[in-house]
């Protein structure tokens, strides 16, 4: 299958910074790439689609000047979270699909701390 | 999306087959059933997926009703490492751009 990393794995960060989250797919072009956050014992929510060189799609309730969504070519995405407070950490997870794929798939995840 | 219900939870010994239900009364004749699964701390793992025939792959098989309504995942023979929840999902054909939506899933614990 297609392989999708993401980098850091894990951040510990002080309120008030800001975190970016680098999505990279390794083997593949990604046209499409997805963000998800995932608190504890929840399942999974799309935060936002980004298509690449456009900008991205947020879904309801998600704060897009908070979550900046970059996807400005075909084998990275970045999310930015902007002034970081506690009630931000959580499990990020990206996506990325392609011409080609039948369907997304997945990276391992960033866990985000906020102190 | 259609929507999917699934048992919150399910146990099966190590070596066995793990049988996982999914029920989609509602599914369109455009919309695919897709599986996939997460193993704690990591992201979602692809699966199978299908549309009104049974697939196989080295992974898990399907087994999708005639009328569509509903679907198995069945592992085959069970590991440990299968211990994840498993989510059925059920979206439009035409594209892997298209959001998918998660619901709980169903938490598989493999026992020795």
């Amino acid at each position: 299958g297609a392989v999708v990393s993401q980098h850091p794995s894990w951040v510990i960060c002080k309120s008030g910074t800001s975190v970016k989250i680098e999505c990279r797919s390794l083997d593949f072009q990604a046209t499409t790439m997805f963000w998800y956050r995932q608190f504890p014992k929840q399942s999974l929510m799309l935060m936002a689609t980004s298509n690449e060189g456009s900008k991205a799609t947020y879904e309801q309730g998600v704060e897009k000047d908070k979550f900046l969504i970059n996807h400005a070519s075909l084998t990275l995405s970045t999310l930015t979270v902007t002034s970081a407070h506690p009630e931000d950490s959580s499990f990020y997870i990206c996506s990325a699909s392609g011409q080609g794929l039948v369907t997304q798939y997945f990276g391992p995840g960033t866990r985000l701390l906020v102190l | 999306d259609a929507k999917t219900t699934q048992p919150t939870s399910m146990d099966c010994a190590e070596g066995r087959a793990a049988n996982l239900p999914c029920n989609h009364s509602t599914i369109s004749g455009n919309e695919y059933v897709y599986w996939y699964r997460q193993i704690h701390s990591q992201g979602p793992q692809y699966i199978i997926h299908g549309l009104k025939n049974n697939e196989t792959n080295e992974m898990a098989s399907l087994i999708i009703t005639e009328d569509r309504k509903s679907s198995t995942l069945i592992l085959p023979h069970a590991t440990l490492r299968d211990t994840a929840v498993y989510y059925c999902i059920v979206r439009v054909v035409g594209g892997s751009n298209y959001k998918l939506t998660f619901g709980k899933g169903t938490l598989l614990t493999v026992n020795p």
